[in-house]
């Protein structure tokens, strides 16, 4: 049974370029956050897909955009990137119901910087 | 607002217990995550609080009390490969569904 994948690993780009960072959720997992961790802090949250639909979303801008597939994987796109864009993306995936707790299973993340 | 706050690094000895606090301020509670996170990998799930009171698990043990804000990760008989950062989340309401808000995580460092 896979866990959570991302790719790629990592990634360097530069200001005013954009990226896009993939996910495929773990077996039977229908729901995927984004998460934007910098170094030293806690993770941020960015959007949470579920049937293809944005459900929730934090303080990003709309720079940050996202899409869910079908088969439940996820892309995350950021445009016009900043220097402060430099992070590590973490994708997490859980059942959309059926658990008793919400516990999410995180994907081991693509170190993205921007130079 | 919300908030959830913990001390930023703490330094133990191995063989040794040491506890991490974690307070926090929701709109609602629905439970307390704590996760463990080595340097430049994903966070992984260490344990999850509702009730008052401490849960054990093996060699860590998780404390909440509601009424007070506030959670600790007790880890007993530490061991070298327990150094990490240790993250307390959150959810912010009373849907156990949405996402987490996380403390920035304690930094623990283990000397021989």
């Amino acid at each position: 049974d896979a866990g959570v994948t991302q790719s790629p690993t990592h990634l360097i780009k530069t200001r005013g370029q954009q990226v896009t960072l993939r996910c495929s959720p773990k077996s039977g997992h229908d729901t995927v956050s984004w998460y934007q961790q910098a170094l030293g802090q806690g993770p941020q949250f960015i959007f949470q897909y579920y049937e293809e639909e944005e459900r929730q979303r934090g303080n990003f801008p709309d720079r940050f955009s996202g899409h869910q597939f079908p088969n439940y994987s996820s892309e995350l796109n950021v445009n016009a990137l900043l220097l402060g864009d430099s992070a590590l993306y973490l994708c997490a995936s859980r059942k959309s119901f059926g658990t008793v707790y919400n516990e999410q299973f995180f994907g081991p993340g693509t170190r993205l910087t921007v130079l | 607002g919300q908030n959830i706050d913990q001390p930023t690094e703490m330094t133990a000895t191995e063989g040794a217990i040491v506890q991490i606090n974690c307070t926090y301020q929701t709109s609602g509670f629905n439970g307390l995550f704590w996760y463990q996170q080595h340097a430049g990998e994903a966070p992984t799930f260490l344990s999850y609080n509702v009730l008052d009171g401490l849960e054990e698990k093996g060699r860590f043990s998780s404390f909440l009390s509601r009424s007070k804000g506030y959670s600790y990760l007790l880890l007993k008989e530490l061991q070298m490969k327990d150094s990490a950062s240790y993250l307390c989340a959150v959810p912010p309401g009373t849907d156990s569904n949405y996402q987490l808000i996380w403390g920035a995580g304690t930094k623990l460092i283990i000397k021989p």
